[in-house]
């Protein structure tokens, strides 16, 4: 059974520093991994898609590793924004079927100006 | 305008109302799911459909009947509902259903429901 977990839950930072985010998964046969971002009260914006293949993926200030064998994922936010408080949410497949994503819990950012 | 759009975002019902929720994709998607989100717990998978067809009811309780009229449609009907059904309803779509084709999940905004 596919279970995730993130550390930490709840994450403050001051403005313009770098951070990682850590998300960890226990059945390393997966496809992809995929990283959102949620506003409170809103739904899940897609950050990064990893596919099993692939090490890493970069889009702006963000890039997301992999390393499946492992069974780890990191985040990491360059130059840290307000703008980027959100909760960050990780999510892997379940099983070799469907898109039956199992999410992790998530860690709260705040970042303060 | 977002990809997949939810209606109402918000909604209060009684016990022995019937409501329904709405979600549209505008994405060309062929896989539609519906998630539920309650406060400190991670997101759980309600329904997933495919072409219409539905190929995953996640052990959800009868008082929830899923739609899905056409592959850019999905509904969500409530009746008898109870308090702890309270959450936040996110629908989602991807472009297919198999893992190595299906790229990202694409959500909407959300319907925030509350059973009184």
């Amino acid at each position: 059974k596919q279970e995730v977990t993130q550390i930490p839950a709840a994450l403050s930072v001051p403005e313009g520093e770098n951070l990682v985010l850590n998300c960890s998964f226990t059945d390393s046969a997966i496809y992809n991994l995929q990283w959102f971002r949620q506003d409170p009260g809103k739904g899940l914006t897609s950050l990064l898609l990893i596919q099993s293949s692939q090490r890493e993926q970069t889009s702006g200030r963000l890039n997301a590793s992999l390393d499946k064998s492992s069974g780890r994922s990191t985040l990491y936010i360059a130059a840290s924004q307000p703008g980027d408080s959100a909760t960050y949410l990780c999510a892997v497949p379940r099983e070799n079927y469907g898109q039956n994503f199992v999410f992790g819990p998530g860690t709260r950012l705040s970042v303060l100006p | 305008e977002t990809g997949v759009t939810q209606t109402p975002r918000h909604l209060v019902m009684g016990m022995t109302n019937k409501k329904s929720l709405k979600c549209e994709q505008h994405l060309g998607h062929n896989a539609m799911y519906w998630y539920k989100q309650s406060a400190k717990k991670p997101l759980e998978l309600m329904f997933v459909y495919s072409l219409e067809e539905r190929v995953e009811n996640n052990s959800v309780p009868s008082r929830f009947s899923p739609e899905c009229p056409n592959s850019s449609h999905l509904f969500l009907h409530l009746h008898t509902l109870q308090p702890e059904d309270s959450a936040l309803y996110l629908c989602a779509s991807s472009r297919e259903l198999r893992l190595e084709r299906t790229g990202e999940l694409f959500f909407g905004e959300g319907s925030r429901l509350t059973v009184l």
